[in-house]
């Protein structure tokens, strides 16, 4: 059964500390998404990959958040620095151009501190 | 950009009721329509989705109909059972592949 896995799936950080969180989509896959869930905003769209190309990234601030796709086996979302507001968690889902169905990842649950 | 509208925002039935959930989409381009349920601490989980060429989906409890011309689609769950306890999204995505969510049902199923 092949599933978006994400790491690390809980991570503590500190105020002003890089955080860098992992994403590998499902093999085939050419689109691949990263979304925040808070209480307060639902799932809010990040940015969104296809093909490795950004399509998408008017979601993140971009003063402190970066996503890339160094290869169709990863994608990196990065935060630096860090603050609490940026407490959530992060979802990466994958999904194919033609079938259109997105299957997301377990999350990264992020604390800052 | 699509704005995905959900309705209600919770919602509690008695096991065995029916269970309906509403969304509205804004982008009349929006061509494909899935929903997702979400156990507590869960990933959200792909449950039925829907194209826009089609009026009404059914798996087994679960239905969805689309209303492409009031830019509307519902999910309906019928018999509902504890287990089916969770938050429900709502989505909406056009040919750019975007996928916009709304903000959530909470069903409570009582047994």
């Amino acid at each position: 059964d092949a599933r978006v896995t994400q790491t690390p799936r809980d991570k503590v950080t500190e105020m002003g500390q890089e955080v860098t969180m992992r994403c590998q989509p499902i093999l085939g896959h050419n689109t691949v998404f990263w979304y925040r869930q808070t209480m307060m905003q639902g799932l809010e769209l990040l940015a969104y990959f296809r093909n490795r190309a950004p399509l998408d990234d008017s979601g993140m601030p971009k003063d402190r958040f970066s996503a890339e796709m160094p290869d169709a086996t990863l994608a990196t979302l990065k935060i630096q620095p860090s603050e609490p507001r940026d407490s959530a968690v992060y979802f990466c889902a994958s999904g194919t151009g033609t079938a259109r169905k997105a299957f997301f990842g377990q999350g990264t649950r992020l604390t800052v501190v | 950009g699509e704005n995905v509208e959900q309705h209600p925002s919770t919602l509690s039935v008695q096991e065995g009721d029916s269970a309906v959930i509403k969304c509205t989409y804004s982008d009349s381009a929006s061509n494909y329509f899935p929903w997702y349920k979400q156990e507590l601490g869960k990933r959200p989980q792909l449950i039925i989705d829907i194209r826009s060429n089609v009026g009404e989906k059914k798996d087994q409890r679960i239905a969805v109909t689309l209303n492409k011309t009031a830019k509307h689609f519902s999910l309906h769950i019928t018999e509902t059972q504890p287990e089916d306890s969770a938050v429900y999204f709502c989505a909406a995505s056009s040919n750019d592949y975007k996928l916009s969510f709304g903000a959530g049902t909470t069903v409570t199923v009582r047994a």
